[in-house]
């Protein structure tokens, strides 16, 4: 089956980088990889979008190996403002069927 | 302005009812989503619309139906609720793009069936 993983949980300090990976070994040739910030109650939000290499914009990086088969997101120093769930979203070929799949988000939570 | 808008934000029915969840963009985008996301937070993608077709249905039970009547809407009509739908729906747009997926959500509407 199609898999989009990332990890369930990370803990960081204030003022520190924090990067979350996350691997879509299916991912389909054409489509981007994107990342959704969601605070409780609300919708998610965007973040950063990337099809290969680096990106970086005024919030986040967005690191992407040659294969693309994985992506890490970069979070600069982050502050207690950062706590939230992370989720990555691609559009994955696996089990020979086109599926839009996020992952299963990364509750991040920053420690004072 | 709000630019995804969701109504109602609070649902709570009885098993069997049908009802429905309206969902207006003012972005001027092209493609519309409905995503569930369950207790356990994971969000699960169920239509979307671009153009008023329908281009990706998630193996969702047919009691869902999405209609859009324009495409600054996407509504989605539930027939015979159940038990298992109680989740919170977020409606969601993007400009279409190859291969990109920038969108924007609603605040989404939280859906109990008792």
């Amino acid at each position: 089956l199609a898999k989009t993983t990332q990890p369930i949980s990370m803990d960081s300090y204030e003022g520190q980088e924090v990067n979350i990976t996350c691997s879509h070994n299916n991912i389909a040739t054409n489509d981007y990889i994107t990342w959704y910030q969601q605070f409780p109650s609300q919708g998610p939000r965007f973040i950063i979008q990337g099809y290969k290499t680096k990106v970086t914009n005024e919030v986040a990086s967005l690191f992407i190996p040659a294969d693309r088969k994985s992506s890490t997101l970069s979070l600069p120093r982050v502050s207690l403002s950062d706590t939230a769930v992370y989720y990555c979203l691609v559009g994955d070929n696996g089990a020979g069927s086109y599926q839009l799949t996020f992952g299963k988000g990364t509750k991040l939570s920053v420690i004072p | 302005d709000t630019a995804v808008s969701q109504t109602p934000k609070y649902l709570v029915t009885q098993m069997g009812n049908d009802k429905s969840i309206k969902c207006e963009q003012n972005l001027g985008h092209d493609t519309m989503y409905w995503y569930k996301q369950d207790s356990k937070k994971f969000l699960k993608i169920m239509f979307s619309y671009n153009n008023k077709e329908l281009i990706i249905n998630e193996t969702v039970p047919n009691r869902f139906s999405p209609k859009s009547p324009d495409k600054a809407h996407l509504n989605l009509h539930i027939n015979s609720l159940e038990l298992g739908d109680s989740a919170v729906y977020f409606c969601a747009s993007s400009q279409s793009g190859t291969g990109s997926y920038e969108q924007y959500f609603g605040p989404g509407t939280r859906l109990t069936v008792t």
